[in-house]
């Protein structure tokens, strides 16, 4: 599975919409981007994934670039809730059972 | 639903203990997943089970051996623990092989001296 690369940390003040960067620039077709979160002291909870297009759902939106080497993480509007670790991932669609977890950024939303 | 449950919630061993980390889900899912977190650290996976009656090695299998007992519990056994193994250990499942989304426990945290 193709690596990805993730800021260490960013700040967000709260109710403001944050953008959580993320390249993958030897993304292969059939890989799938993932996104999961980790709050402090639980274990991590899917967030979205997508494969080509863009993609919304009622925690957050996904917007990958049209040659897919790049996405991004949206929150539209960030609460204290969602301070926690944010892992992008790729899976193989064919093959892949394994997720591989990066070291992700961890984001620190500020009241 | 209980989703994932695992137990002990913490543990501390002596090197060279025995252990077995339990995991069970009731969303009567086909593959569970054991992966390890050290401190500052992403997940990796140490070993999996697509389907009821099969294992495979993940990333950092050495030093554990598992079990899926039945469709529900997956259990993850240290027969001579290592300072090296203090980590926390996530147990996860997902509906199908290469599921989409995959569902994680709260964790067990092992201190090995």
């Amino acid at each position: 599975d193709a690596k990805t690369t993730q800021p260490n940390s960013m700040e967000s003040n709260e109710e403001e919409p944050v953008h959580l960067p993320c390249n993958h620039s030897t993304i292969s077709g059939t890989d799938y981007i993932h996104w999961y979160r980790q709050l402090p002291s639980q274990g991590p909870e899917y967030v979205i994934h997508g494969l080509t297009s863009n993609v919304n759902n009622r925690m957050a939106s996904l917007a990958i670039a049209e040659d897919r080497k790049s996405s991004t993480l949206i929150l539209h509007r960030a609460t204290l809730r969602d301070a926690a670790v944010y892992y992008c991932i790729l899976r193989d669609g064919d093959t892949g059972n394994q997720f591989y977890f990066g070291t992700g950024t961890s984001l620190t939303v500020i009241p | 639903n209980a989703g994932v449950t695992q137990t002990p919630k913490f543990q501390v061993l002596k090197t060279g203990q025995s252990m077995t980390l339990q995991c069970a889900q009731d969303m009567n899912h086909n593959s569970m997943y054991w992966y390890r977190q050290d401190p500052g650290m992403g997940l990796r996976l140490i070993y999996y089970s697509a389907s009821e009656g099969t294992t495979d090695k993940g990333e950092v299998p050495n030093g554990y051996n598992v079990s899926r007992l039945n469709k529900r519990e997956f259990s993850l056994r240290l027969e001579s623990a290592a300072p090296s193994q203090t980590s926390v250990y996530f147990c996860a499942s997902s509906e199908v092989p290469r599921g989409r989304t995959q569902y994680f426990g709260p964790g067990t945290r092992l201190l090995v001296l």
